[in-house]
């Protein structure tokens, strides 16, 4: 089964303390991508990556950094979070360019206080 | 950078009613992709339907179609026959078609209500 897995589902943390939010996409994708959806706002791109190795900033990387040093795995990585980043975050995969994100994750749910 | 706007925050319908959810959107590049996204109450993201910029011809899926107006840069989505599954938030989304680009710009959505 197609899938996009992101873990954890919901975090309760403190400001500062360093943490990651996992990515894993089954599809051999090369495209992956990080936002973050917050009320009124709609989602916004944090990064994205167009293959092992490429990334890319989005409309808001400030605060967050990722990696892709497999094709499978997207982490976004908070060094130190802060309460403004308190949000629900999706990863989605697709397998071109053209098609846009085709599969999300099930999002994580991040409160930071 | 571009803007997407979806001006109607909320709609509703009755169901086996036709809706028409609107999206502007501000760009200066000719070759670019747009999409439609549903949001369940369950919160997965859903991609409905996309359309290529250079395409003429009105994407269509099922009951879900689209009325891209290149010119007046709008990309309405018409959901005919409305269920009570078709509740959800609808974003309306651009990506450039630049090389080495994946940028995704999303509408601030539009929370769809279905009426039994």
């Amino acid at each position: 089964e197609a899938q996009v897995t992101q873990n954890p589902r919901y975090l309760i943390t403190v400001t500062g303390k360093k943490l990651t939010v996992t990515c894993s996409q089954n599809m051999n994708h090369e495209y992956m991508s990080w936002y973050r959806q917050d009320p009124g706002l709609g989602l916004r791109q944090i990064y994205y990556s167009m293959n092992v190795e490429v990334t890319d900033k989005g409309d808001v990387p400030e605060g967050y950094k990722v990696s892709r040093k497999e094709k499978r795995n997207f982490p976004l990585i908070l060094e130190s979070p802060s309460p403004n980043q308190t949000s629900l975050y999706f990863c989605a995969s697709s397998l071109g360019q053209g098609v846009g994100p085709q599969h999300f994750g099930d999002g994580t749910r991040l409160s930071i206080l | 950078a571009q803007t997407v706007t979806q001006s109607q925050p909320e709609m509703s319908v009755q169901e086996a009613e036709t809706v028409t959810l609107s999206c502007t959107y501000d760009t200066s590049e000719s070759d670019y992709y747009l999409f439609w996204y549903k949001q369940p109450p369950s919160r997965q993201m859903i991609l409905v339907i996309r359309q290529e910029a250079y395409k003429q011809q009105n994407a269509t899926e099922n009951r879900f179609s689209v009325n891209f107006q290149k010119a007046a840069k709008s990309f309405s989505l018409k959901i005919s026959d409305s269920q009570l599954g078709d509740a959800a938030m609808y974003f309306c989304a651009y990506r450039t078609d630049g090389a080495g680009s994946y940028q995704l710009t999303f509408g601030k959505g539009t929370k769809l209500s279905v009426i039994p």
